[in-house]
């Protein structure tokens, strides 16, 4: 059968600026969400992550935010650097089984110069 | 420390062939997952061992299996392989078997099943 790529959305902000991932997850079960950034040819690799008890968690340069009302998440990314360049996952677990993650399907962050 | 290692790299494979990869978890983990990750289906949940038992398992069919040593180090294999198996395969490891520590993922290895 014909295989269909998977579409990414794609975000393009200037060196500098501030960026927002955004991601809505579908569980409203789940306990737990962390986002990773997967560069071309790496595997995913951690950000921040944030438990449902909370809203907002800062790390460098990254701020996660948690609207359970609505099932959102957010990713914002300060001063972006070329080096910011890469896809963007969110992803939930749910309260059982807390190794096994439900990826979102990504975002394709791009830094202009 | 030395992160999550997977051999190897890349892999290529026929239809009906089986395959072996292998996942060093990072020193002192004790929790290794996999995952696949494919262009249509995004990345997806394979199954996760602790202490040499599977603990979880995703919707995948059996033909995938793992199994975990003693010293945290895990292998997977896909027997009777199909094209559609052709993905990069992920493992991660984490510190523990809970919410409070994050995966952590080595690099993966691309299979090419043709």
């Amino acid at each position: 059968g014909e295989s269909v790529g998977l579409h990414l959305p794609t975000l393009s902000v200037q060196e500098g600026d501030n960026s927002i991932i955004n991601c809505a997850y579908s569980n409203s079960a789940s306990d737990y969400f962390i986002w990773y950034k997967q560069e071309s040819g790496k595997g995913p690799q951690f950000i921040i992550d944030i438990r449902s008890n909370m809203d907002k968690r800062q790390g460098q340069r990254v701020t996660v935010l948690l609207n359970k009302t609505v099932k959102h998440l957010s990713l914002q990314i300060a001063a972006t650097q070329p080096g910011d360049s890469a896809v963007y996952f969110c992803a939930e677990a749910p309260l059982q089984g807390a190794q096994k993650l439900v990826f979102g399907q990504g975002t394709r962050l791009t830094i202009n110069p | 420390k030395a992160g999550v290692t997977q051999t190897p790299r890349y892999l290529i494979k026929t239809r009906g062939q089986q395959v072996t990869l292998s996942c060093s978890p990072i020193s002192g983990h004790r929790s290794v997952s996999w995952y696949q990750q494919t262009p249509g289906q995004g990345l997806q949940f394979l199954f996760e061992y602790f202490s040499e038992t599977q603990r979880n398992k995703g919707n995948f069919p059996g033909r995938f299996s793992g199994r975990q040593f003693s010293n945290s180090r895990s292998e997977m294999n896909v027997s009777t392989l199909e094209l559609g198996d052709s993905a990069l395969y992920l493992c991660a490891s984490s510190a523990l078997q809970d919410l409070s520590s994050p995966l952590h993922f080595g690099n993966g290895t691309r299979l090419t099943v043709t």
